[in-house]
């Protein structure tokens, strides 16, 4: 069974720096296309950054792209969202999800996210 | 880049059936997309993926009675039997080259 549990969130002043960890179980990471979503609060899903299956790749949101770094430990079977100059707007339940596998770019399993908090 | 349009609410009596709608934009009317159900206070959980040809593959242990369909540009998700649990944020998705995109979702409220 797989399973995406999502740590490292926290509360943070603007202009700070968190680094979050989403530990998979039941599949081997770099078989899949990994992501990171997001969901501020009362509103809808975001997506914020891809890690392609075979790591040669990485893509980012308009909106976080210089300020975010996606990346992969193999050896730890986890993905990691390393965040930087947070504002206020990055406040946010972030999920990390994986992929549907064979090309297939849809959302397949999800963690049950973690919280963060952007203020001073 | 593909656009997805969903109505931000509808709602259905308790063991009656309801149509949810997601709406590709201009061009791309053949891509598929994936439905995810978002139960209130939990994450997101995958339901299907919708073709364009209305075949769908559905996610595992996801009931009978959700079924997903096409019609051009429009791909539909369709609960029957309507039950309590189901009232919840349902969100469709896509992908474009390097993105992934989403719909803003509809929530549904059983009555």
């Amino acid at each position: 069974e797989v399973h995406l549990l999502e740590s490292g969130g926290g509360l943070v002043q603007p202009g700070g720096s968190l680094r979050l960890s989403c530990a998979a179980s039941g599949l081997t990471l770099s078989t899949y296309a990994m992501s990171w979503v997001r969901q501020a609060p009362g509103k809808g899903l975001q997506w914020v950054a891809t890690f392609s299956a075979g790591g040669g790749s990485t893509y980012y949101a308009d909106s976080v792209k210089g300020r975010f770094t996606i990346s992969r430990d193999d050896s730890k079977n986890t993905l990691y969202l390393q965040m930087s100059s947070l504002r206020a707007e990055d406040t946010a339940l972030y999920y990390c999800a994986k992929d549907l596998g064979g090309g297939n770019r849809y959302f397949h399993y999800w963690g049950q996210g973690t919280l963060v908090t952007v203020s001073s | 880049q593909p656009v997805l349009t969903q109505s931000p609410s509808a709602s259905a009596s308790l063991g009656a059936s309801v149509k949810l709608t997601c709406t590709l934009s201009s061009g791309h009317s053949t891509y598929a997309i994936a439905w995810h159900q978002q139960q209130p206070e939990k994450g997101p959980r995958y339901l299907m993926k919708v073709n364009s040809d209305g075949s769908h593959t559905k996610g595992d242990g996801i009931p009978e009675r959700f079924s997903g369909s096409s019609s051009g540009a429009e791909r539909y998700l369709t609960i029957s039997s309507l039950q309590s649990e189901d009232e919840a944020d349902y969100y469709c998705q896509t992908w474009g080259t390097g993105i992934r995109v989403f719909g803003g979702g509809t929530k549904l409220t059983v009555l």
